[in-house]
């Protein structure tokens, strides 16, 4: 039973280009949220997206943006990167359209330069 | 949004108990959360407790929720050199930073 999978594990970018980062949830789920998380500080919840609809948004300006697939996996767009865009992106599942329960990926490292 | 603290720091002796707090703002969710963070990986979901419950007990592990202060806690019995980790508090989509637990042999 395959859990969160994320891809890529490391990103290098520089400012001004465009990232995205891919997601496949835990089998059985239906609901992606992402996470970014700065060293040494807690995740920040960035949005959820279920039924290939965002449901909730943290806040996150409009450079980020995402899509859920039929499939329930997500994408993460982050468009314009700044370097305070460097972080690890962690994406969770969960069942049910809420927020409960979370599994996590292992993330992807993504390197602003 | 939520609003959610917790202290950044405790060292154990291996054995000994460990006590991680953790104060929150919002009062709306079903549940609250502990998850674990392990160097280079993702966030492991440990445990959680019911809001209307105030005490849940698992193996080693001990939650407690006072409801009227907004407190939550999570006691790790018996501490072995792999708990050292980072223990996270979650409310709804909120985590806390993260308490950077050290067990010393």
């Amino acid at each position: 039973d395959a859990g969160v999978t994320q891809s890529p594990t490391h990103l290098i970018k520089t400012r001004g280009q465009q990232v995205t980062l891919r997601c496949s949830p835990k089998s059985g789920h239906d609901t992606v949220s992402w996470y970014q998380q700065a060293l040494g500080q807690g995740p920040q919840f960035i949005f959820q997206y279920y039924e290939e609809e965002e449901r909730q948004r943290g806040n996150f300006p409009d450079r980020f943006s995402g899509h859920q697939f039929p499939n329930y996996s997500s994408e993460l767009n982050v468009n314009a990167l700044l370097l305070g865009d460097s972080a690890l992106y962690l994406c969770a599942s969960s069942l049910g359209g809420g927020g409960e329960k979370l599994f996590f990926g292992s993330g992807t490292q993504l390197s602003v330069l | 949004g939520e609003d959610v603290e917790q202290s950044l720091f405790l060292s154990v002796r291996e054995g000994d108990s460990s006590v991680i707090n953790c104060t929150y703002t919002d009062s709306s969710s079903t549940y609250l959360y502990w998850y674990k963070q392990e160097p280079g990986a993702g966030l492991q979901l440990l445990t959680y407790i019911f809001s209307n419950m105030d005490m849940k007990q698992d193996q080693r592990l001990t939650v407690l929720l006072n409801k009227k202060d907004k407190h939550l806690s999570l006691r790790i019995a018996d501490t072995q050199t792999g708990d050292s980790a980072i223990y996270f508090c979650a409310e709804g989509t909120g985590f806390g930073a993260g308490t950077r637990l050290t067990v010393k042999p």
